[in-house]
């Protein structure tokens, strides 16, 4: 049963524009979530995270937002560069329970 | 500080072998999970380790196996090779176990192949 899903496997974007990868959840209990990025032949890489408590969290060029009304979350990435292309994960915690992710959303940044 | 590895990055097996799959935590690093990753499957969560006990397991059938030693590196057992098991195997680290945020540190992972 599949709690963290990534209903677009892929997404292209130029470079310099704006790219929304998005992410929704069944589990309302979730208290924290986690977006991941993986290159090829490389372990995933912590990206960004944000409390069940807040909205909105901003890192540089990412930002996650969370809905909770809609179970939804979203990582903003602005502008995009070709460095960003890669595999998206986007992971939900419960504490006491292992990290849930979804199946991924692999990111194209063309020049 | 050195990361998560892995060993051995890549093997080539037949069906009906058993495999068996190391990782070194990070230093420091109590909590050790493993993740399998397919195409159009994403990560699917193994089991975690915490102080030498099984914490929590994901829904494998019981040819997945593993186990953590006192220095926290971690060991995964799959037993009796399908096809299926195909797969990127992943380990990660964190210092506590799985009642903190969830940000965990992958190994660059082994590649299981069989044939």
């Amino acid at each position: 049963d599949q709690q963290v899903k990534q209903n677009s496997p892929s997404l292209s974007v130029q470079e310099g524009r704006i790219s929304i990868l998005n992410c929704d959840y069944t589990n309302s209990m979730f208290d924290y979530f986690l977006w991941y990025k993986k290159y090829p032949a490389e372990g995933p890489t912590f990206l960004i995270s944000i409390s069940s408590i807040k909205d909105k969290n901003e890192d540089g060029r990412f930002t996650v937002f969370l809905n909770k009304s809609a179970k939804h979350l979203s990582l903003h990435i602005v502008p995009s560069q070709p460095g960003d292309s890669a595999v998206y994960f986007c992971a939900a915690n419960l504490a006491g329970y292992a990290l849930n992710f979804g199946k991924g959303t692999s990111l194209l940044v063309t020049p | 500080k050195a990361g998560v590895t892995q060993t051995p990055r890549y093997l080539i097996k037949t069906r009906g072998q058993q495999v068996t799959l190391s990782c070194s935590p990070i230093s420091g690093h109590r909590s050790v999970s493993w993740y399998q990753q397919t195409p159009g499957q994403g990560l699917q969560f193994l089991f975690e380790y915490f102080s030498e006990t099984q914490r929590n397991k994901g829904n494998f059938p019981g040819r997945f196996s593993g186990r953590q030693f006192s220095n926290s590196r971690s060991e995964m057992n799959v037993s009796t090779l399908e096809l299926g098991d195909s797969a990127l195997y992943l380990c990660a680290s964190s210092l506590e176990a799985s009642d903190n945020t969830g940000e965990l540190f992958f190994g660059e992972g082994s590649r299981l192949t069989v044939l």
